[in-house]
């Protein structure tokens, strides 16, 4: 049993690249869901999805794009990277009740520049 | 104004001492989260709750809907207990909304 699988740890990007921030889940879990983490913001909500099929935005959504084509992965593309998107990116997973703990990944910390 | 406050910013104790962190909210919320994030990122989720109290070792936290207030108390605090302790609400139906971090440092 993984956990939450995030990858890759690290990652340089020039201005204007593309990439996919990976997240898995064997937990059979409902929710997951990606952060951004900012000096002197804390955690912010990018996307999040409560089922396979189904996404919603958050408070940051612009310049990020998500699909949950299955219940076990939950990728973040960035389309065309720019400086304000140098951060510490986290995915969280739960069963999605008001019981559930959230299972976070150890997360990636993306620099773009 | 944050959605989301947190108090203190930092806090510094020593060995032993009781700790409070406190958590207020200005939004209609379905549940409470307490997460602690270590110095090495690592986040993991200490406490959920909707209602009344929950206890998990030296850990308590409480909530008080009405109040829109929540605290995390740690109980005989050790230099492992050093790290930042975040609140975040569930709005709807899995919104989350972070409060910015308690740092806490426990000296020996």
């Amino acid at each position: 049993n993984a956990g939450v699988t995030q990858t890759p740890k690290f990652q340089v990007l020039k201005t204007g690249q593309s990439m996919t921030l990976q997240c898995a889940q064997d937990m059979n879990h409902e929710y997951m869901s990606w952060y951004r983490q900012d000096p002197g913001m804390g955690l912010r909500l990018i996307h999040y999805s409560v089922g396979a099929g189904i996404t919603d935005q958050g408070e940051v959504p612009n310049g990020y794009n998500v699909s949950r084509s299955t219940t076990e992965d939950f990728p973040l593309r960035l389309l065309s990277a720019a400086p304000s998107q140098t951060s510490v990116y986290f995915c969280a997973s739960s069963y999605g009740d008001r019981s559930s703990p959230l299972h976070f990944g150890n997360g990636t910390r993306l620099t773009v520049t | 104004k944050n959605e989301v406050e947190q108090s203190p910013q930092n806090l510094t104790a020593q060995e032993g001492e009781f700790i409070t962190i406190n958590c207020s909210y200005s939004v209609g919320i379905s549940a409470l989260h307490w997460l602690q994030q270590h110095p090495g990122g690592g986040i993991v989720s200490l406490f959920m709750l909707s209602s009344g109290k929950k206890k998990h070792g030296r850990l308590i936290a409480t909530i008080n809907i009405q109040e829109k207030h929540s605290s995390l108390h740690i109980t005989a605090s050790h230099p492992r207990d050093s790290a930042v302790y975040i609140c975040a609400v569930i709005q709807g139906a899995q919104k989350l909304v972070f409060g910015q971090g308690t740092r806490l440092t426990i000296n020996p």
